[in-house]
């Protein structure tokens, strides 16, 4: 168990520029989560898939965000044109079905 | 709809002392409920989980929590707090379909 690993920690981008981050799961988990979580905020439920399905999609989830899990591993959130209210971590989880997530360390991310 | 208010955003006990961190859930169907803790800058790391067995559930690090369903309250003690418990603790609810709902934090502060 290597942990839930998420790439890169930290991204400083240009208002209106696209983004891309990188989950890697724990490799015998079926589930994979993204959440947002800004300062002084808990965490928020942005989507979900089950192996390479998704599953659920937050209304939190504007079309500028995209997120994928090609072959049911590996999971990608993509920004397109982003703004200023973009700035915040993004934590990736998973699970194996219904048991307790595990969390990576997030990316932070930061537009100027 | 699901939702958890945690009532107090910053508490500050001194070493030794006891922590009571509370939290307080809404939810239509019999819930899973959970602590977690994070430290800055990295992910959240799950404490305990309650999943409807015993009301009494003990967790890492000496914590533990009383699932009330009168009072619908999940609060989260500790009899002695350490420097090192000083972090943010995150209650959350799950509807068994796997995402989780977040309250906003409760950072613990520990006095030496």
């Amino acid at each position: 168990d290597t942990g839930v690993s998420q790439d890169p920690r930290h991204k400083i981008t240009k208002r209106g520029q696209n983004v891309t981050f990188r989950c890697d799961p724990i490799s015998e988990h079926n589930r994979l989560y993204w959440y947002r979580q800004t300062l002084g905020q808990g965490p928020e439920f942005l989507t979900y898939f089950q192996n390479e399905a998704q599953l659920e999609k937050s209304r939190l989830l504007s079309d500028r965000f995209s997120a994928e899990r090609p072959k049911g591993s590996f999971s990608t959130l993509e920004i397109q044109r982003t703004e200023q209210g973009d700035s915040a971590m993004y934590l990736c989880a998973s699970s194996f079905d219904q048991q307790p997530q595990h969390f990576g360390d997030g990316t932070r991310l930061s537009i100027l | 709809a699901q939702s958890v208010t945690q009532l107090g955003s910053h508490v500050s006990v001194s070493e030794g002392a006891l922590v009571l961190l509370r939290c307080n859930y809404s939810s239509s169907v019999p819930p899973y409920l959970f602590w977690y803790v994070q430290y800055p800058n990295q992910g959240l790391q799950l404490l305990l989980k309650y999943t409807s067995a015993a009301t009494l559930v003990k967790g890492i690090n000496g914590f533990e929590a009383e699932f009330k369903k009168s009072e619908t309250s999940f609060h989260l003690t500790k009899p002695s707090a350490h420097m090192s418990d000083a972090a943010e603790y995150f209650c959350a609810v799950s509807d068994r379909g796997g995402k989780l709902i977040f309250g906003q934090g409760t950072e613990l502060s520990v006095k030496p």
